[in-house]
């Protein structure tokens, strides 16, 4: 059984661009969460979404945004990138929206803005 | 919203000593806890989760967890830790029906074993 596939593993960006990535959930998870992981902030949650729709976010900027396709992978954009964005992002994914089956985590995306 | 706070940053051990994480949350709620370990260049995996049940769940590598309701704690447990341990551990926690503020983590143990 496939894992959870982030791609690109990584990515360099210069400041004020922009920035996608792709998350694929296990065959047959329906929720997708996004996490990012900085050494000073430690992990934070960006946003949730569950059959193509966002049920959470978290305390980030309008700039962080996402959406669910309704084969369930998910993509994160980044608009007007900040060297503060630089990070590993990771992708999780879960069969249903509740917390009762834990979540399987991805490799993350490691992006870096200069 | 959910808080969690593992107090030992740093841990170096010995091969075969014994360890014990620390994990507090702040929640007033029922919550799922989850124990979470990430080896140097590798994703997080999950070593052990605990939903409901039994307070002492055991894990994936030999690991175990013990939760103490009154204590608000959820420590991590292993009798004899090997070099292949050292990684970051995570302490995670999240109401049963998810939340609004996703999976909430610790900032994370440093665990070094010395050969």
């Amino acid at each position: 059984k496939a894992g959870v596939t982030q791609t690109p593993r990584y990515l360099i960006k210069t400041r004020g661009q922009q920035v996608t990535l792709s998350c694929s959930p296990i065959s047959g998870h329906r929720s997708v969460s996004w996490y990012q992981q900085t050494p000073g902030q430690g992990l934070q949650f960006l946003f949730e979404y569950f059959s193509e729709t966002q049920r959470n976010k978290g305390n980030f900027p309008g700039r962080f945004s996402g959406r669910q396709f309704s084969n369930s992978r998910s993509e994160m954009n980044v608009s007007t990138l900040e060297l503060g964005d630089s990070a590993l992002y990771l992708c999780a994914s879960s069969p249903a929206g509740t917390a009762n089956y834990g979540y399987t985590f991805g490799s993350g995306t490691r992006l870096t803005v200069v | 919203a959910q808080s969690v706070s593992q107090h030992n940053h740093h841990v170096i051990l010995s091969e075969a000593a014994s360890l014990e994480l620390g994990c507090n949350y702040s929640y007033g709620g029922t919550v799922n806890l989850f124990w979470y370990v990430q080896y140097p260049g590798q994703h997080l995996q999950l070593l052990l989760k605990y939903f409901s049940g039994d307070p002492l769940v055991k894990g994936i590598k030999g690991f175990e967890a013990e939760f103490i309701k009154s204590k608000f704690s959820f420590n991590l447990r292993k009798p004899s830790v090997q070099w292949s341990d050292t990684a970051e551990y995570f302490c995670a926690v999240i109401p049963p029906g998810g939340g609004a503020d996703g999976l909430t983590f610790g900032k994370g143990t440093h665990l070094i074993i010395q050969p």
